[in-house]
C-alpha cells in the first residue's frame, strides 16, 4: 500500500503563476521529506527537502510547507516556467529505514507561456 | 563531477530470458539503492546496499530478482526468466554514507515482449 498519497495527479498552469502539489502520510516514523523533479527520460533529481522540526522552508521559486499534526506536507512553486513542466514526487523517509525512501504517485505539471 | 551512471539505458527482451541491469554509482558513495518505476508511478525501492553487502533487500518482489555489489562500487541487478510484468525502468541512486540525499541515475529502461 501506498505509504505517501499525493494529488493531484497533473495540473496546469500559465506562465507567472503558482502550482501547489499536496502530500499527506500515515507514517509517524517518518523524518525527512524530499521533493524530487523528474524530466522524461531522466532520473528524478533533489529538488528541496524538509525536517518536521521547521514549518516552511524556501529555496529560490520553491517552497515547502509542512504541517506535522495534519501529517501533510507541499511544494509550492512561485512564478512558475514553461522549464519547470515536469513530474513532481513527493516522498518520505524514516530513521530507521535504511534509506528507503517511500515516493507519492507523482504529479505531472505543464506549465503554459 | 560524474553522476551515477547505469547501462544499458534501453533493454528489450523475450519472456523468460535472463537481463542484467549495470550500476556505476558516484565515486566515493558508500550507500547504493535499486528502485523500480512503473509508467504513471512513483519509484518503489527494490534493495539498498552499504558497502559490498545487501542491508536491505525487502523489496525485491520475488527470487527471480537478485542484485549484487561485490567491490562495493558498481552493482548489477539480475532478472531471471524475465515476465511481461517486469517491463519498468530500473533506477539506480548512491549517496554517501546511507545519507538522506540520494542521487539517481537515468535509469535502464526494460520491456519484456
Amino acid at each position: 500500500q501506498q505509504q505517501v498519497k499525493q494529488s493531484p495527479q497533473s495540473l496546469i498552469v500559465q506562465k507567472g503563476g503558482i502550482s501547489i502539489i499536496n502530500c499527506a502520510y500515515e507514517n509517524t516514523a517518518f523524518d525527512y521529506f524530499p521533493w524530487y523533479q523528474q524530466f522524461p527520460g531522466k532520473g528524478p533529481a533533489l529538488l528541496i527537502a524538509i525536517r518536521p522540526d521547521v514549518s516552511e522552508k524556501k529555496e529560490g521559486r520553491f517552497t515547502i510547507s509542512f504541517n506535522k499534526s495534519a501529517k501533510q506536507f507541499s511544494l509550492h512553486i512561485m512564478d512558475s516556467q514553461p522549464g519547470d513542466s515536469a513530474t513532481y514526487f513527493c516522498a518520505a523517509l524514516g530513521a530507521d529505514s535504511w534509506g528507503k525512501l517511500q515516493f507519492g504517485a507523482g504529479t505531472q505539471v505543464v506549465v503554459t507561456p | 563531477g560524474a553522476g551515477v551512471s547505469q547501462t544499458p539505458s534501453n533493454k528489450v527482451t523475450e519472456k523468460g530470458k535472463y537481463v542484467e541491469l549495470r550500476c556505476d554509482p558516484i565515486s566515493g558513495h558508500t550507500a547504493l539503492y535499486w528502485y523500480r518505476q512503473s509508467l504513471g508511478q512513483g519509484p518503489e525501492f527494490l534493495i539498498y546496499f552499504q558497502g559490498t553487502g545487501a542491508a536491505d533487500d525487502s523489496g525485491l518482489p520475488n527470487d527471480r530478482f537478485f542484485a549484487v555489489r561485490p567491490e562495493g562500487s558498481v552493482s548489477t541487478l539480475k532478472i531471471q526468466r524475465t515476465e511481461r510484468g517486469d517491463s519498468a525502468v530500473y533506477l539506480c541512486a548512491s549517496s554517501p554514507i546511507g545519507g538522506d540525499t540520494q542521487y539517481f541515475g537515468p535509469g535502464t529502461r526494460l520491456t519484456v515482449l
